[in-house]
């Protein structure tokens, strides 16, 4: 069974780090395109990152994330990262996860982990 | 960036009933378009990928049509459990922007 479940999230303060977590099972990970996605309270979608898979460690940012956000795999752990630095309070949401199929397209999703951005 | 501009964003039915969403492309995506079904406190559930391809395990009464700039997400017979917020997706080019999203509601 697929299954994919993300952890991490917590309250941190503006300026401060998270390191978010997405365990990945019953499928091989490397062979797989990574999205995270998020959402923040009330609203809606929003896409915040891809890593793709294979040779090409190559991943894409929403402007918003750019150079605060990095996401990372560890396909031997089967596991996904979003590390994520210099918080704000704007990055308040729950965090999902998805495997991608085709092109990119979020087959499988974690349950999401909510990451709240206050002082 | 694309934008994906959802219409309605919000439509009352009722159980049976025929409903269409649309979902417009600021510019041409092919039809590099997902539609997610979500529910309060759930994550997104792919419905239809490729804009027509209907992804496995979901039921016959949903369909997606479109190319190019203008797609659309019919539910044919409402159940009670489609009711939900559906949100359309383009990956056609980085950043995969969503639409607004479309509250389906009894």
């Amino acid at each position: 069974e697929v299954q994919l479940l993300e952890s991490g999230g917590g309250l941190v303060q503006p300026g401060g780090s998270l390191r978010l977590s997405c365990a990945v099972s019953g499928f091989t990970s490397s062979n797989h395109a990574f999205s995270w996605v998020r959402q923040a309270p009330g609203k809606g979608l929003e896409w915040v990152a891809t890593f793709f898979h294979g040779d090409n460690a190559d991943s894409r940012y929403a402007e918003s994330v750019k150079g605060r956000f990095t996401v990372s795999r560890d396909d031997s752990k089967n596991t996904l990262f979003l590390q994520m630095n210099s918080l704000r309070a704007e990055d308040t949401a729950v965090y999902y996860c998805a495997r991608t199929i085709v092109r990119f397209f979020g087959d499988y999703w974690g349950q999401g982990t909510l990451v709240t951005v206050s002082s | 960036d694309i934008q994906m501009t959802q219409s309605p964003s919000f439509v009352s039915a009722s159980v049976g009933d025929r409903v269409t969403i649309t979902c417009r492309a600021s510019q041409d995506i092919n039809t590099w378009l997902a539609w997610f079904q979500q529910k309060p406190g759930k994550a997104p559930k792919l419905l239809i990928y490729s804009a027509f391809i209907l992804q496995s395990g979901v039921p016959s009464r949903f369909s997606g049509s479109g190319s190019g700039t203008d797609f659309s997400l019919t539910i044919n017979s409402l159940q009670p459990e489609d009711f939900a917020t559906y949100y359309c997706q383009q990956t056609d080019s980085f950043p995969h922007t969503l639409g607004q999203g479309t509250r389906l509601e009894i």
